[in-house]
């Protein structure tokens, strides 16, 4: 079974940093994977799909990477802004999709 | 605009009164299914939907009924609900394994 790990739970940057998060998975055959934004309480907001046969993908200040072998993903965060704030949820997609338990950015002012 | 449309946005319930939410896509995708999110939990999935008439448990069925008898639709039905049911449900929609998820804005739904 498919387990999703996400690294760190929780992160706090001041306004302008750069940063970086981590996503896991244990089974490498993969069909995508997508990152998500949740504010709290609302709905899940996709940011970025990677196809399997893909590296990276880009939009705007994110970035995100995928290297299927050893099961890593990371999205990446240029210039961060306080509207950054939000839970960041990485999910994979083989013959289901799972979910990592996100985590918790905090971009102050 | 595609989306996916849950309603209602919030419901406040008794316990063991039969309730069903809504969910309809526009994107004629064949993938549907449901997640309940809690804290320290995460996103679990309920059932799932491959297409017309075909429907699977995902990994917290106990206690769910789903229908999906049209393609654009796939209702999640509470028959007697308990309050450890309480939760934010999500719906989501795919059209395929290829491709991404769009997901509805939720149903927070409080079992009294």
């Amino acid at each position: 079974k498919q387990e999703v790990t996400q690294i760190p739970a929780a992160l706090s940057v001041p306004e302008g940093e750069n940063l970086v998060l981590n996503c896991s998975f244990t089974d490498s055959a993969i069909y995508n994977l997508q990152w998500f934004r949740q504010d709290p309480g609302k709905g899940l907001t996709s940011l970025l799909l990677i196809q399997s046969s893909q590296r990276e993908q880009t939009s705007g200040r994110l970035n995100a990477s995928l290297d299927k072998s050893s099961g890593r993903s990371t999205l990446y965060i240029a210039a961060s802004q306080p509207g950054d704030s939000a839970t960041y949820l990485c999910a994979v997609i083989d013959n289901d999709m799972r979910f990592g338990a996100g985590t918790r950015l905090t971009v102050k002012p | 605009e595609a989306q996916v449309t849950q309603n209602p946005r919030y419901l406040i319930t008794v316990t063991g009164k039969k309730l069903t939410v809504t969910c309809s896509q526009n994107m004629n995708h064949e993938y549907m299914s449901w997640y309940r999110q809690d804290p320290g939990l995460g996103l679990r999935q309920i059932y799932y939907s491959m297409n017309v008439e075909v429907t699977d448990k995902g990994d917290v069925p106990e206690g769910y009924k789903v229908s999906r008898k049209e393609k654009r639709n796939f209702p999640l039905i509470l028959e007697s609900p308990s309050p450890n049911q309480t939760s934010l449900y999500f719906c989501a929609s795919s059209d395929g394994q290829y491709y991404g998820y769009t997901f509805g804005s939720g149903t927070r739904l409080t079992v009294v």
